[in-house]
């Protein structure tokens, strides 16, 4: 597609249960980023893949956190046992390494509410 | 560790006012990208401007300008002329390449232009 696709866009759930978040990044875009903005905050950075390397996972907030991704596809942000502080907006963002670097492209993000 | 400042919170002007937004960045790093964004009330994160830490000319785009200071690590933003559209949230972000390029955002600062 022509930008980073999320969805759900809206996502509400019950305190305790697990919750999937996905992202499509633009095609041929090697890195991908996830980032959390809670209300009225700034975006804090979870998680980035680049490629086939390790990623680099400094900014996941607890263990209840994990993010994969095939190749350098479709990645999934999974959040287990969600808690009232886990509502926010999750926003993916992909860019391209080539003979230059080029920025990113954000998605519309996920609003997440957990009840 | 990278970290960026945006000490205003939240800035009221009257439309056709002049307002100037300040970042403040540390890095250790020599080479890194300083970015606006701009996130309206609708929430997506609108890309502003991009600047490499080696070019430190100042820009001008329209009604927005920034001036791009290394000695003082400021890259201050200037909307000329407020009009009630640009109200919204504005966040100063810094990459550094030997972190992978993730972004590190400020706070925001929420401008709000009065008619």
């Amino acid at each position: 597609g022509a930008g980073v696709s999320q969805s759900p866009s809206n996502k509400v759930t019950e305190k305790g249960k697990d919750v999937e978040l996905r992202c499509d990044p633009i095609s041929g875009h090697t890195a991908l980023y996830w980032y959390r903005q809670r209300l009225g905050q700034g975006l804090e950075f979870l998680i980035y893949f680049q490629g086939n390397s390790a990623p680099d996972k400094s900014g996941l907030p607890s263990d209840r956190f994990s993010a994969e991704r095939t190749g350098e596809s479709v990645s999934t942000l999974t959040i287990q046992r969600t808690q009232q502080e886990d509502s926010a907006v999750y926003l993916c963002a992909s860019s391209h390494y080539g003979t230059g670097w080029y920025g990113y492209t954000f998605g519309s993000g996920t609003r997440l509410t957990v009840v | 560790a990278q970290k960026v400042t945006q000490a205003q919170t939240e800035i009221s002007v009257v439309e056709k006012e002049d307002v100037t937004l300040d970042c403040v960045y540390e890095t250790r790093d020599t080479t890194y990208y300083l970015f606006w964004y701009k996130q309206p009330p609708s929430g997506e994160l609108v890309f502003l401007i991009r600047r490499n830490s080696f070019d430190e000319q100042n820009e001008i785009s329209g009604r927005y300008s920034w001036n791009f200071q290394k000695s003082t690590s400021s890259f201050n933003f200037t909307i000329t002329a407020s009009q009630v559209v640009d109200s919204a949230v504005y966040f100063c972000a810094l990459s550094e390449v030997t972190a992978g390029n993730k972004l590190t955002f400020g706070g925001g600062t929420r401008v709000l232009v009065k008619p």
